[in-house]
């Protein structure tokens, strides 16, 4: 299986910072990485998959960059709605694993 | 627009048994394969298992190979999830998901999740 590892756990930031989630995964996994958003007691929503390839609705402050087995995803200026837990997932092969996620929280 | 609805949730003893439901809808429901992903409380992301378009192949992880059985009726456009065995540790939010291509392990549509409680 694929482990799937984020950095960093939880991440304290104002409106208007840039910040940088890292994913890596334990084995090549070539551009098949997704990252997606969970507010509490929502259902995830998919913000990049193929690695950079922003979801249609998705703003643009949101991008994801890697290949291979390190990733990241980085939003530009944050906004009050991007306080929200992260996942990166990889979409290689089966089982699917995701990272243990990316708690953003406001400072 | 593509629609997920889950339903069938609820609590059971440990070692009882539940089954849950996905109706689909706003796609050709037998064109794609289709996900359950769960989430136990407080914690991250677990794909359960996994059934391809046409029903051939099914997948599990680890933790419910032999109890959980994943199925599909087309005609209904429902995709289910028969749970067996359960444990605590069962304990989570249920999602069906799927793609945008056939088999697809991008998992760009979510429901909205069942709450299944297994405890005494």
């Amino acid at each position: 299986d694929t482990q799937m590892t984020q950095s960093p756990s939880s991440l304290s930031a104002s409106v208007g910072d840039r910040v940088t989630i890292t994913c890596r995964a334990s084995q090549s996994i070539s551009n098949f990485l997704c990252w997606y958003q969970q507010k509490p007691g929502k259902a995830p929503k998919v913000l990049i998959c193929a690695a950079s390839g922003l979801q249609s609705g998705v703003p643009s402050r949101f991008s994801g960059s890697g290949s291979g087995t390190d990733f990241t995803l980085t939003i530009s200026s944050l906004q009050p709605e991007d306080f929200a837990t992260y996942y990166c997932q990889q979409s290689y092969s089966l089982p699917l694993t995701f990272g243990q996620g990316t708690r953003l929280e406001i400072k | 627009q593509v629609q997920l609805v889950e339903s069938g949730g609820g609590v059971v003893q440990p070692g009882g048994s539940l089954r849950l439901s996905c109706a689909a809808s706003g796609f050709t429901f037998t064109n794609y394969g289709m996900h359950w992903v769960r989430q136990a409380p407080g914690e991250g992301l677990e794909w359960v298992t996994f059934i391809r378009f046409d029903g051939s192949n099914k997948y599990y992880a680890d933790s419910v190979k032999g109890r959980f059985t994943i199925s599909r009726d087309n005609s209904m456009s429902t995709l289910y999830l028969q749970m067996d065995s359960l444990r605590a540790e069962d304990t989570a939010v249920y999602y069906c998901a799927k793609g945008i291509n056939r088999d697809d392990y991008n998992l760009l549509y979510w429901g909205q999740g069942t709450q299944v409680t297994v405890s005494s």
